[in-house]
């Protein structure tokens, strides 16, 4: 149980254009998924807090224009980025939390972000 | 916010050995969580372990929340077992999100 889906596992982009990433929880309802970046060889690090219905919260320094959440449905929310440069490339992951069960936090699989 | 600590941050073994990854956090926490994470980037959920102790196969896993630190405990290292092993945590309900530890980079060798 708890699973959450995320798409694409990996993409390639040229600079200059808009990525969109997708994470679904397949088999219950998130009012809240999370989104997180991993740099090669370091933790993650929690950028933003998606929530169904309004805004999204972002951490510090996380640019929110840059970096578009949209939880339209209690089971998916997306992260756009926008505009993507190289330093954007690195390895998105999101999360979400199934409050009924005691799991914990599940993530997804993560998708791997090349921009050229 | 709260701090997490993971030690050791490196750690060869040969296959068969146990190994023991310790946790430290700065505040009291509502969830407490293990991970390994595989070559690929996708994380396992080990453990979800606010308090008290847990066992699944060769793994387990203390907290003692009053003393704020996790100990995540592998037995009869395999090579399969290599990966980064992550402690997160956080100290809010389900809208908050987990703050990562650094790691532990395994390495298992035949």
């Amino acid at each position: 149980g708890a699973v959450v889906s995320q798409h694409p596992s990996r993409v390639i982009c040229k600079s200059g254009t808009s990525v969109k990433i997708e994470c679904r929880s397949l088999d219950f309802q998130a009012t809240t998924m999370f989104w997180y970046r991993q740099f090669p060889k370091q933790s993650l690090m929690l950028m933003a807090t998606s929530n169904e219905g309004s805004k999204a919260t972002y951490e510090q320094g996380v640019e929110k224009d840059k970096f578009l959440i949209n939880h339209a449905s209690l089971t998916l929310s997306t992260l756009t980025v926008t505009s993507a440069h190289p330093e954007d490339s690195s390895f998105y992951i999101c999360s979400a939390r199934d409050i009924g069960r005691r799991y914990g936090y599940t993530f997804g699989s993560g998708t791997r972000l090349t921009v050229v | 916010g709260i701090q997490v600590e993971q030690s050791p941050p490196d750690l060869i073994l040969q296959e068969g050995a146990n190994s023991t990854l310790r946790c430290n956090f700065s505040d009291s926490v509502n969830n407490l969580q293990w991970f390994h994470q595989n070559p690929w980037g996708q994380l396992i959920n080990l453990f979800y372990i606010p308090s008290g102790t847990k066992q699944n196969g060769r793994l387990s896993a203390t907290t003692v929340a009053t003393e704020r630190y996790s100990l995540l405990y592998i037995s009869s290292s395999q090579t399969t077992d290599s990966g980064v092993y992550f402690c997160a945590v956080n100290s809010g309900g389900g809208a908050d999100g987990l703050t990562f530890g650094k790691g532990t980079h395994l390495i298992i060798q035949p």
